[in-house]
């Protein structure tokens, strides 16, 4: 069964950047696809990139492209997501997802607040 | 982008109704790759449906997907009181969107 744990909340002034890890228990993070999704205070899902698998290559948001940064350490199975630029507009839930035929599995949820 | 558009943004029905949701996508896309989710307030999203049609692991019958192309849909046969919850549609092509969401609340 596999399992994702996410980092805890972050708190960010504008214009810095925030790391969040998301931890694979239960299989190699090597087999999984990564994908990252947030969500802004009572608004809806938004997909942020991730790995396709399809054609090897990291696939980002087209909105976030330049700012964004999904990462990877297979020696502890660790998952990670960057943000730079950060705004007010990034606050939010950050989730881990990996992809497969759909997000069947989510971490818990990372809340990272920008505010000055 | 590919954006997909639900409707309604929300559905105030009651226990034991059927519900229909409805996502457009404003061009086609695979049906192997859409997918429905349920979210409740304070959790993480939880798939319903993938490939457009299939249920999750875990998911009663009552929910059921369909559709292809640019339309798809998510009926839930008979509401149960934990159905109350806000859903979103999913596609995943060259790069993946959300629908904004249909909220099912109690009439």
């Amino acid at each position: 069964q596999i399992q994702l744990v996410q980092s805890g909340a972050e708190v960010k002034k504008p214009g810095a950047s925030v790391k969040v890890s998301c931890k694979v228990f239960g299989y190699s993070l090597t087999e999984l696809s990564m994908h990252w999704v947030r969500q802004a205070p009572g608004k809806g899902l938004e997909w942020m990139g991730g790995f396709d698998p399809e054609n090897g290559e990291k696939i980002y948001a087209q909105h976030l492209q330049g700012r964004l940064s999904t990462t990877e350490d297979t020696s502890t199975d660790t998952a990670f997501m960057e943000l730079s630029s950060l705004t007010s507009e990034d606050t939010a839930i950050y989730y881990c997802a990996p992809w497969g035929y759909a997000f069947d599995i989510w971490g818990q949820g990372t809340l990272v607040t920008v505010s000055s | 982008e590919i954006v997909l558009t639900q409707s309604p943004g929300t559905l105030s029905l009651s226990p034991g109704d059927r519900a229909t949701l409805s996502c457009r996508a404003s061009q086609g896309v695979s049906a192997t790759y859409f997918a429905w989710y349920q979210q409740k307030p304070g959790q993480a999203p939880r798939l319903l449906i993938y490939a457009a049609s299939s249920r999750a692991t875990g998911i009663p019958d009552r929910f059921s997907g369909s559709g292809s192309g640019t339309d798809f849909t998510l009926t839930i046969s008979r509401l149960e009181p934990e159905d109350f919850a806000v859903y979103y549609c999913q596609q995943f092509g060259r790069s993946s969107t959300f629908g904004q969401g249909t909220k099912v609340e109690i009439k």
